[in-house]
């Protein structure tokens, strides 16, 4: 099946420092990927949309200068947490979408711990 | 628009008795509808999924889900619970195909012995 890998799968890092995280989709091609946080014991909220080669569509009250998003290729998109705070401690969960078989898988998870 | 409701946040049941945790759904256009399960500080494991065929939806580990559309309800089910169905289910939709997933709050299934 369709495999969606995350890297680093944990990272802690000290406030005010930036922090990239990988989303790859590993054997399709992703147009579209998405990103997700997901606090403690709490749901998984959609931060946003990632098309390839284009500008990400961030939901409202996430803001785009401080969660950065790259697509910049079918298979890869990036996060990366500027300036990072402790309230920005969370579990970042990304989706890629597989266009031709129209199905949506998901990334393992990463940890962030800022300090 | 799209939402999720899932109906209580802790589940406990008995090893081998029915499992049934509740999700309501609102869409505005045909939704597809999916049940994760998450294991402590992992990721998201499909179980099911609906997407406008069967409207009853078998998935893995003996888990099955029904869409009714006049109740706007997916809930899950699975007849005999095992311990190592303990962890915490999401519900999601997506509305006009897979795009974008709002999830319920999920529910923490605890399996007693």
């Amino acid at each position: 099946g369709a495999v969606v890998s995350q890297h680093p799968s944990w990272v802690i890092c000290k406030s005010g420092t930036s922090v990239k995280i990988e989303c790859r989709s590993l054997d399709f091609q992703a147009t579209t990927m998405f990103w997700y946080r997901q606090f403690p014991k709490q749901s998984l909220m959609l931060m946003a949309t990632s098309n390839e080669g284009s500008k990400a569509t961030y939901e409202q009250g996430v803001e785009k200068d401080k969660f950065l998003i790259n697509h910049a290729s079918l298979t890869l998109s990036t996060l990366t947490v500027t300036s990072a705070h402790p309230e920005d401690s969370s579990f970042y969960i990304c989706s890629a979408r597989d266009g031709r078989a129209y199905e949506q898988y998901f990334g393992p998870g990463t940890r962030l711990t800022v300090t | 628009a799209q939402s999720v409701t899932q109906l209580g946040s802790h589940v406990s049941v008995s090893e081998g008795a029915l499992v049934l945790l509740r999700c309501n759904y609102s869409s505005s256009v045909p939704p597809y509808l999916f049940w994760y399960v998450q294991y402590p500080n992992q990721g998201l494991q499909l179980l099911l999924k609906y997407t406008s065929a069967a409207t009853l939806v078998k998935g893995i580990n003996g888990f099955e889900a029904e869409f009714k559309k006049s109740e706007t309800s997916f809930h899950l089910t699975k007849p005999s619970a095992h311990m190592s169905d303990a962890a915490e289910y999401f519900c999601a939709v997506s509305g006009g195909g897979f795009n974008k997933f709002y999830f319920g709050s999920g529910t923490k299934l605890n399996v007693k012995p």
